[in-house]
């Protein structure tokens, strides 16, 4: 199967931007999602982006989008404590998502 | 938006006996469901797919006889853990997809501990 790679742990301030980035392997991926897993509960979609757009934004996410070398980042602006979870990004293959190992964001005060 | 509901949330069981992991797509009809499985600290694995009204397809190395799924109706995806061993001890979460809708609504997951 392909693999989704991304860092296990971020740490960032309270009001601070958070990137957190993520490399995928297969270049015939037609779409990249973020979800969010808060504790104890399911993975929530937070944004998708499809492979034939560098950068989508929505509020204060923004996604990037590197094709050539595989590479997808989730930045979000004014990071607040509600911010920490774990962010998962996985890539489509087929009908199922490949997930990476996902983030865990700490947000401190 | 789309609600999926997974049942239950956390089950301990002995070893030897059955699980079943109900996933139900409460306002929309999922055409297709998957199935994951989470290890501490590690990814989601796709366990198998199912289509309503046909046998799911599994992914390579997951036992089709052990990992019972079902996906009976539109509504309705079961997973069975049938006969578990304590290495079946795992977070299980369902996913559904309704036509070609890209987006996947996920289930809360159930966290299996077999003693």
């Amino acid at each position: 199967g392909e693999d989704v790679e991304q860092s296990l742990f971020l740490s960032v301030r309270e009001g601070d931007s958070s990137v957190i980035n993520c490399t995928y392997t297969d270049s015939s991926s037609t779409y990249l999602y973020w979800y969010k897993q808060e504790p104890g509960a399911g993975l929530q979609l937070l944004t998708y982006i499809f492979s034939n757009m560098d950068m989508k934004q929505d509020q204060r996410l923004t996604v990037l989008l590197n094709k050539k070398d595989k590479h997808l980042s989730l930045r979000i602006a004014d990071t607040q404590t509600g911010d920490s979870a774990i962010y998962f990004c996985a890539e489509r293959e087929g009908t199922a998502l490949i997930f990476g190992k996902g983030t865990t964001l700490s947000v401190s005060s | 938006g789309a609600v999926v509901s997974q049942h239950p949330s956390r089950v301990i069981c002995k070893s030897g006996t059955s699980v079943k992991i109900e996933c139900r797509s409460l306002d929309f009809q999922a055409t297709t469901m998957f199935w994951y499985r989470q290890f501490p600290k590690q990814s989601l694995m796709l366990m198998a797919t199912s289509n309503e009204g046909s046998k799911a397809t599994y992914e390579q190395g997951v036992e089709k006889d052990k990992f019972l799924i079902n996906h009976a109706s539109l509504t309705l995806s079961t997973l069975t853990v049938t006969s578990a061993h304590p290495e079946d001890s795992s977070f299980y979460i369902c996913s559904a997809k309704q036509g070609l809708e890209e987006k996947l609504f996920f289930g809360s997951g159930t966290q299996l501990s077999v003693l």
